[in-house]
């Protein structure tokens, strides 16, 4: 049984571009959660969403960035127009029921670096 | 929303037993308090959840008074390979203010 899959492991953009990363929950898991992690620093929540729908998105930014988890396919982080500020480790997790505080399983996060 | 807080840092000996504390005085009602310990450049890896009272694993104990403003990770024997950050993990505040906390993380030193 495959963990949690995130890809690409490492990421580099330009100031301007887009990032887009992916998440491949646990097989049999519905809900998928993002956190950012900036250097030296803790966690924090961004989204948390279930096939087709956003539950929370109360940590994410308002602006340049969206998360989705379509019915087929892994869930997406996208942001638009990089700043070196997003430069960051995103991780994402999986858990198989709805309550929030489930446990949750982690990926081995994706480090998105901007120049 | 209050912060959920723990100590920078704790160092031990190996052998010892190794108590971390975490201060969620805004937790949700419902919600559980669930720790991770995340080694540099990996996610972070699931300890124990637990809601009040005591949980007990293979690995760690987990201690949540009455009120569940707190709780304690209690790892027996630790050995070299503990040195790890160790967060908590809450829902914070209430109805549409609610948000899941990480704690501000706790890195622990084992050295022999």
């Amino acid at each position: 049984n495959a963990g949690v899959m995130q890809n690409p492991r490492h990421l580099v953009r330009r100031r301007g571009q887009e990032a887009r990363l992916r998440c491949s929950p646990m097989k049999g898991h519905s809900h998928v959660y993002w956190y950012r992690q900036l250097p030296e620093e803790g966690l924090k929540f961004m989204v948390y969403l279930q096939k087709e729908n956003i539950i929370d998105e109360s940590g994410m930014p308002k602006e340049r960035f969206s998360a989705e988890f379509p019915k087929e396919g892994p869930s997406i982080l996208r942001i638009q127009q990089v700043v070196r500020g997003d430069s960051a480790a995103y991780f994402c997790a999986s858990s198989p029921f709805g309550s929030r505080t489930d446990t949750q399983y982690f990926g081995p996060g994706t480090r998105l670096t901007v120049l | 929303l209050a912060k959920t807080t723990q100590p920078i840092s704790m160092d031990s000996y190996e052998g010892q037993e190794v108590n971390i504390t975490c201060s969620h005085n805004n937790i949700a009602t419902n919600d559980y308090i669930t720790w991770y310990q995340q080694f540099p450049s990996q996610g972070p890896r699931f300890i124990i959840q637990g809601y009040k009272t005591k949980v007990t694993n293979e690995v760690a104990s987990l201690f949540i008074p009455a009120d569940r403003k707190s709780s304690t990770l209690s790892l027996p024997r630790v050995s070299l390979s503990d040195t790890a950050v160790y967060y908590c993990l809450v829902g914070e505040g209430t109805g549409t203010a609610s948000k899941l906390t990480f704690g501000t993380g706790t890195r622990l030193q084992v050295t022999l």
